[in-house]
């Protein structure tokens, strides 16, 4: 079955900075990947996703990069902002199987102001 | 828009007792997730439920865990009895599940309930 890897499991950054978090995954027939983010005491919230048929995707200061042949997937966050600073998770899965979404272990991603 | 509802928000249990944790997904949602989150696994699939129907349940750790959605407002996840290791929070989530390939999968998740068994 998917296994997702997800690093780092920790990052700190001033703010202002490009926080960058990266994901790996096993299965290549997997072509829907989403990003979401847990604050403290919520569930997790989907912020971004990106399917296979595309490389790059950009909300604003998100944008998320996509290389099937590789097989990882990154997050980029720029001008970080305290606001910023939750755990953040990657996913895969096949479209269409929901119940096949694997998540990352998470990054706990921290904004020092 | 409420939101997926949990409750309660947290329990604190003795080992041996059983516990019952609820959800209530979005309106017009048709597919109900429950997920545990602990700090060595991360957010583990326990089952997932289409049309108030278990699809898979080969996440649940062993027979003390079972899951029913008796209607399509309302689905429940028990332990009985309970184990110190499955202290956790327990998440549910719901998705409008719509057929196709262009199925967003988008996970609409509650708080969480978090579940200390001593």
């Amino acid at each position: 079955g998917e296994n997702v890897e997800q690093h780092p499991s920790t990052l700190s950054v001033q703010e202002g900075d490009s926080a960058v978090i990266k994901c790996t995954y096993s299965d290549s027939a997997s072509n829907y990947f989403p990003w979401y983010k847990q604050e403290l005491g919520k569930g997790p919230q989907l912020i971004i996703d990106i399917r296979s048929n595309v490389g790059e995707k950009k909300d604003q200061r998100i944008a998320v990069t996509l290389n099937k042949t590789a097989k990882h997937f990154s997050l980029h966050i720029t001008e970080t902002q305290p606001e910023d600073s939750a755990v953040y998770f990657c996913a895969a899965s096949k479209e269409g199987s929901q119940g096949n979404l694997i998540f990352g272990k998470g990054t706990k991603l921290s904004v020092k102001p | 828009d409420a939101g997926v509802i949990q409750s309660p928000r947290h329990e604190v249990t003795e080992m041996g007792q059983e516990v019952t944790l609820r959800c209530k997904p979005i309106s017009g949602h048709n597919s109900l997730f429950w997920y545990r989150q602990t700090m060595m696994r991360g957010l583990e699939l326990l089952i997932y439920f289409n049309n108030n129907v278990p699809i898979d349940d080969s996440g649940m750790p062993e027979d003390r865990f079972s899951a029913k959605m008796p209607n399509a407002s309302f689905s429940t996840l028990k332990i009985q009895p309970s184990e110190p290791r499955d202290s956790a929070v327990y998440f549910c989530a719901s998705s409008s599940g719509l057929a196709g390939p262009r199925n967003t999968g988008e996970l609409f998740f509650g708080e969480g309930s978090r579940l200390t068994v001593l």
